[in-house]
């Protein structure tokens, strides 16, 4: 089992639609919560950290609930600029603080 | 600009050649990290260092080197004993244990 598992992609999802990525962690190390963007042939960027009380940043909201191990990412009204793949993270409180990344979930927001 | 400089951009090995990756960063940060992208996969750790003069190995630290003489630098060499070293290489560092990573732009390796 995958320690970072994330929804297969791709979605596609038109402009102005909600789009939710879900990402589930096996490891009870984990200490703290990312969602990075990554465009094309692109290095990672950090979107958001994810709380536990959860956090809302414009258009994007993410959730945690650790007793499932579960994390999750909002996007309202997503825009064509929106299209990228989506890394779901969690950095272990042990090795180093470690990150540990999802595969990734591929979104594709059409006209 | 602070931020994470990582070159060459592009880099070609031989057969049998050792090529080196640099990564450069003035955030000031502690810990720095090596990654490697395949296409269509996560990342894979290959080495992090939290501290000067001090690394430790990833999850796919063979065939692969690193030094850290200064806080600034943290270059990453592909050895010959890497026999699949076509990638991308994300470097990436870290002010504190959990903080988020932030990378630099990346160097593609292909094999001639």
């Amino acid at each position: 089992r995958k320690e970072v598992e994330q929804d297969p992609g791709p979605f596609n999802v038109p402009e102005g639609a909600t789009v939710a990525f879900n990402c589930t962690y096996s490891n009870s190390a984990s200490q703290s919560f990312f969602w990075y963007r990554q465009d094309c042939r692109k290095e990672p960027k950090l979107l958001m950290s994810v709380y536990s009380s959860g956090n809302e940043d414009g258009r994007f909201t993410a959730q945690l609930n650790r007793a499932s191990q579960y994390i999750s990412l909002l996007i309202r009204d997503s825009k064509l600029s929106d299209s990228a793949t989506y890394l779901c993270v969690v950095s272990l409180y042990n090795q180093g603080g470690k990150l540990i990344f999802g595969q990734g979930t591929e979104l594709s927001v059409k006209p | 600009d602070g931020g994470i400089t990582q070159s060459p951009k592009y880099l070609f090995r031989k057969e049998g050649q050792n090529v080196t990756l640099s990564c450069e960063q003035n955030l000031n940060h502690d810990a720095m990290y090596w990654y490697r992208q395949d296409p269509g996969q996560g990342l894979r750790l290959i080495y992090y260092s939290q501290i000067v003069n001090d690394f430790q190995k990833g999850d796919i630290a063979e065939g692969y080197s690193v030094s850290r003489e200064k806080k600034e630098s943290f270059p990453l060499t592909v050895t010959s004993a890497q026999k699949n070293p076509t990638a991308f290489y994300l470097c990436a560092s870290r002010v504190g244990q959990h903080q988020p990573q932030h990378f630099g732009d990346g160097t593609r390796l292909s094999i001639l």
